[in-house]
């Protein structure tokens, strides 16, 4: 069965700009996490959504939001964005969350100029 | 959810078994030992968790401590498309999808 699908791949904002990034999970699977991999902080978890309601969030600004739909895919916003903000963005899909294997996507490299 | 120590790198022998150790001193009894790894430039794959038992898949075995404090993955054969970062990670949410990684180890498979 399909994997994971992030879009888009990449993308180059500049800053104060607004960015939306979506992922489709797959098929079946209900829960929907996001994380930031950077060099210097390495993976970092952003939010995880499970049937259309956020059910964790890491200790980011709120500049950092996300939203599930009633299809299980999964949207990430970041406004006013900073150079800080240059990241892989991962998401990752799971049949429930808790001990479930994540399924990770490709991931979208996103550059802040 | 449990700090994980692991070495920041190291190399094995293609062919032969990688060993690749996790401190989790902290870890609490409910709290399942994951690993994960990321081969460069792609999205962390699942290679397996456990509890307190053994654990053994297709791709690797977990052995924990009797006392969980620590564990270790092993790849029984490693080849060079083994390289890549693993985490070890100590799971406390284990009603959310929430991974907490470290800063892993390099494993280098070398010819």
């Amino acid at each position: 069965k399909a994997g994971v699908t992030q879009t888009p791949r990449y993308l180059i904002k500049t800053r104060g700009q607004q960015v939306t990034l979506s992922c489709s999970p797959i098929s079946g699977h209900r829960s929907v996490s996001w994380y930031q991999q950077t060099p210097g902080q390495g993976l970092q978890f952003l939010f995880e959504y499970f049937s259309e309601t956020q059910r964790n969030k890491g200790n980011f600004p709120g500049r950092f939001s996300g939203r599930q739909f009633s299809n299980s895919r999964s949207e990430m916003n970041v406004s006013t964005l900073e150079l800080g903000d240059s990241a892989l963005y991962l998401c990752a899909s799971s049949l429930r969350g808790g001990i479930d294997e994540q399924f990770f996507g490709p991931g979208t490299r996103l550059t802040v100029l | 959810d449990a700090k994980t120590t692991q070495p920041t790198s190291m190399d094995c022998a293609e062919g032969r078994a990688a060993n690749l150790p996790c401190n989790h001193s902290t870890i609490s009894g409910n709290e399942y030992v994951y690993w994960y790894r990321q081969i460069h430039s792609q999205g962390p794959q699942y290679i397996i968790h456990g509890l307190k038992n053994n654990e053994t898949n297709e791709m690797a075995s977990l052995i924990i401590t009797e006392d969980r404090k620590s564990s270790t993955l092993i790849l029984p054969h490693a080849t060079l498309r083994d390289t890549a970062v693993y985490y070890c990670i100590g799971d406390g949410s284990s009603n959310t999808g929430k991974l907490i990684f470290g800063q892993g180890t390099t494993l280098q498979v070398k010819p």
